[in-house]
């Protein structure tokens, strides 16, 4: 079964800086990987969705990458503001099943 | 911009009782997925159709919880009984293709089981 880590689990970062997400994950025969935002008690808002094929995605501040063969994915947020403060999952699709596996998140603050 | 609608937003009840929650996916999308998260965890699968068909429930605990989506549009999750284990956000999503394209989320329904 394929297993999604994300690390760290909190991360509290001063206005304007910029951060790295990790996500890593077991099985690299992945179909596709997502990364989401969920503020508080709401649903998932899509943010980058990276097909197998491809090495990265970018969407303003936000982008990232995919590297099938070691099992990673980063989430790279250039200049961050309060507004960023979520948690952000990331989901892999295997090829074999057509369930996403969604890791546990991290938690983001960044202050003001 | 078309979502995903779920209702209710927020449901209490108490153990034994029956609960379900309904969701409208974005309008033509055929796929349709139900999701479980707990609090400080990610979301678990628990039930994807294609149209009116069940593709995956693998994960669903089928002695007490039940879905549909009899036409092929909105679908309804049920429980009978809960449990306080059941106590979770129920989220619903949808995508345009089987094979792997953007989910798109509703709001959830936050459940807890006294």
């Amino acid at each position: 079964k394929q297993e999604v880590t994300q690390i760290p689990a909190a991360l509290s970062v001063p206005e304007g800086e910029n951060l790295v997400l990790n996500c890593s994950f077991t099985d690299s025969a992945i179909y596709n990987l997502q990364w989401f935002r969920q503020d508080p008690g709401k649903g998932l808002t899509s943010l980058l969705l990276i097909q197998s094929s491809q090495r990265e995605q970018t969407s303003g501040r936000l982008n990232a990458s995919l590297d099938k063969s070691s099992g990673r994915s980063t989430l790279y947020i250039a200049a961050s503001q309060p507004g960023d403060s979520a948690t952000y999952l990331c989901a892999v699709r295997t090829n074999t099943g057509n369930q996403f596996y969604f890791g546990t998140g991290t938690s983001l603050t960044v202050i003001p | 911009e078309a979502e995903v609608a779920q209702s209710p937003r927020y449901k209490i009840t108490e153990k034994s009782q029956a609960v379900a929650f309904w969701c409208d996916p974005i309008s033509g999308h055929a796929t349709l997925y139900w999701y479980r998260q707990i609090l400080g965890q990610g979301p678990e699968l628990l039930v994807q159709f294609q149209d009116e068909s069940v593709v995956d429930d693998s994960q669903l605990p089928k002695d007490r919880f039940s879905a549909e989506r009899l036409k092929g549009v909105d679908s309804t999750l049920k429980i009978q009984p809960a449990e306080l284990g059941d106590s979770a956000m129920y989220l619903c999503a949808s995508s345009p293709l089987l094979a792997g394209e953007t989910q798109y989320f509703g709001p959830g329904t936050r459940l807890l089981v006294l």
